[in-house]
């Protein structure tokens, strides 16, 4: 299982873009990644998926780089209640049964 | 609303007795998940059923067991409980034929006491 990196808290600004980077060095070729979304004492929620270049959805946006060694969530003009943590997973594409949740990024939008 | 179930929402319970925790999976979703989270250790995977099967094992201690009914319906028993099991515990589910995407539970919260 490839090994992801995040880091532990963010701080950000209401109407303000986040980027939250995930490292993932040892990604593997049928490996995609992906980005969940936890609220305090919530399930974590999926928030999107991706295996190269970029991918956009109605939430935020995937960067995938051409290496696939690291990957950046990017959530667009945040609010308060974007406040949570986020987690990235890597893992083999339909075949991810064993998902490895990491500490996540812990992103505070402040007023 | 993700379609999953749990109950019980909340449980209070002593140390040395034994739990057991229901989830519904959402309908269709062949597979369903466990996962506990403390304050101390985040998110941790514990076990995954698929279609009744046992499919793969997380970091669950021998004192917790799981299973599948036909139903799809899964139940995680904890014996023996400690303290140090007062934790979240989520039930997610999917179908891994067509999405990686996991539908989690709103939770049960243990507290050992």
């Amino acid at each position: 299982l490839a090994k992801t990196t995040q880091p532990i808290s963010m701080d950000s600004y209401e109407g303000q873009e986040v980027n939250i980077t995930c490292s993932h060095n040892n990604i593997a070729t049928n490996d995609y990644i992906t980005w969940y979304q936890q609220f305090p004492s919530q399930g974590p929620r999926f928030i999107i998926q991706g295996y190269k270049t970029k991918v956009t959805n109605e939430v935020a946006s995937l960067f995938i780089p051409a290496d696939r060694k690291s990957s950046t969530l990017s959530l667009p003009r945040v609010s308060l209640s974007d406040t949570a943590v986020y987690y990235c997973l890597v893992g083999e594409y339909r075949n991810n049964n064993d998902m490895r949740f990491g500490a996540g990024t812990r992103l505070t939008v402040k007023p | 609303d993700s379609g999953v179930t749990q109950t019980p929402k909340h449980l209070i319970t002593a140390t040395g007795q034994r739990v057991t925790l229901r989830c519904s999976p959402r309908s269709g979703d062949l597979s369903v998940y466990w996962y506990q989270q403390s304050l101390d250790q985040g998110l941790q995977f514990l076990i995954q059923y698929y279609n009744g099967e046992e499919r793969a094992k997380g970091n669950i201690l021998e004192r917790f067991s799981a299973q599948q009914f036909p139903d799809l319906h899964s139940e995680l028993n904890l014996s023996s409980l400690e303290l140090g099991d007062s934790a979240l515990y989520f039930c997610a589910s999917s179908d891994p034929g067509n999405t990686d995407e996991q539908f989690f539970g709103p939770g049960t919260r243990l507290t050992v006491l």
